[in-house]
């Protein structure tokens, strides 16, 4: 069954700590992007992937951190710097990297704060 | 002013009637439009798909789009309790930026 996979579903993150999402994909995509989730606000993107080894800041990198050392996985890193973390998390990826390629989701990662 | 807007509603209608869904945006250069439908605490699922101006109809969706108003729709035709979820509206220049509006929440009472 084709798809991506985040893990884990809800997350909670204690004063100073860096905490890690998983995002997976199996669909031979070459793209892959993180975005963040707000009550009231639309789709923000974090960082963005068109190729391994290489990734871009999106609207509201500070705070974040990603790696792409597999085409499969992007993970996502939300480091103590960022101070306001609590959202929920999408990851998506598209064959190319040009939204004339349809977008994918993941299920989500609801991140709080303790 | 945000670059695209879209009425949060929430939006209630009952089973059978048509739902008006629309967004305005402020960027002329964008020319992809899409509607994605986004049930609670899930991924965003992309529903209709339009490149510049016109209409697509898929099934009971219609989506249009007036690039000279800067304006774009979805309407859901015979609506269905399963209609139920948040309604995103999403448009691009071409390249790997996507602009989403804050997204419309629809109930469909049965």
């Amino acid at each position: 069954d084709g798809g991506i996979t985040q893990s884990p579903k809800y997350l909670f993150r204690k004063e100073g700590q860096n905490v890690t999402l998983s995002c997976e994909q199996n669909l031979n995509h070459d793209a892959m992007y993180w975005y963040r989730q707000d009550p009231g606000q639309g789709l923000r993107l974090i960082y963005y992937s068109q190729i391994v080894n290489d990734f871009q800041k999106g609207d509201i990198a500070e705070g974040y951190s990603v790696s792409r050392e597999k085409k499969e996985s992007f993970p996502l890193t939300v480091t103590s710097a960022q101070k306001n973390p609590t959202a929920f998390y999408l990851c998506a990826s598209s064959m190319g990297g040009t939204t004339n390629e349809k977008l994918f989701f993941g299920s989500g990662t609801q991140l709080s704060v303790l | 002013q945000k670059e695209v807007e879209q009425d949060p509603g929430p939006l209630s209608v009952p089973e059978g009637a048509i739902v008006s869904l629309n967004c305005t945006y402020s960027n002329s250069a964008f020319q992809y439009f899409m509607w994605y439908r986004q049930y609670s605490r899930k991924g965003p699922e992309l529903l209709m798909y339009t490149y510049s101006s016109g209409n697509k109809e898929d099934g009971r969706f219609t989506a249009q789009v007036d690039k000279s108003s800067k304006y774009i729709s979805l309407f859901i035709r015979d609506s269905q309790p399963s209609d139920s979820a948040t309604y995103l509206c999403a448009m691009s220049e071409g390249d790997y930026k996507l602009s989403f509006g804050a997204g419309t929440t629809v109930t469909v009472r049965a």
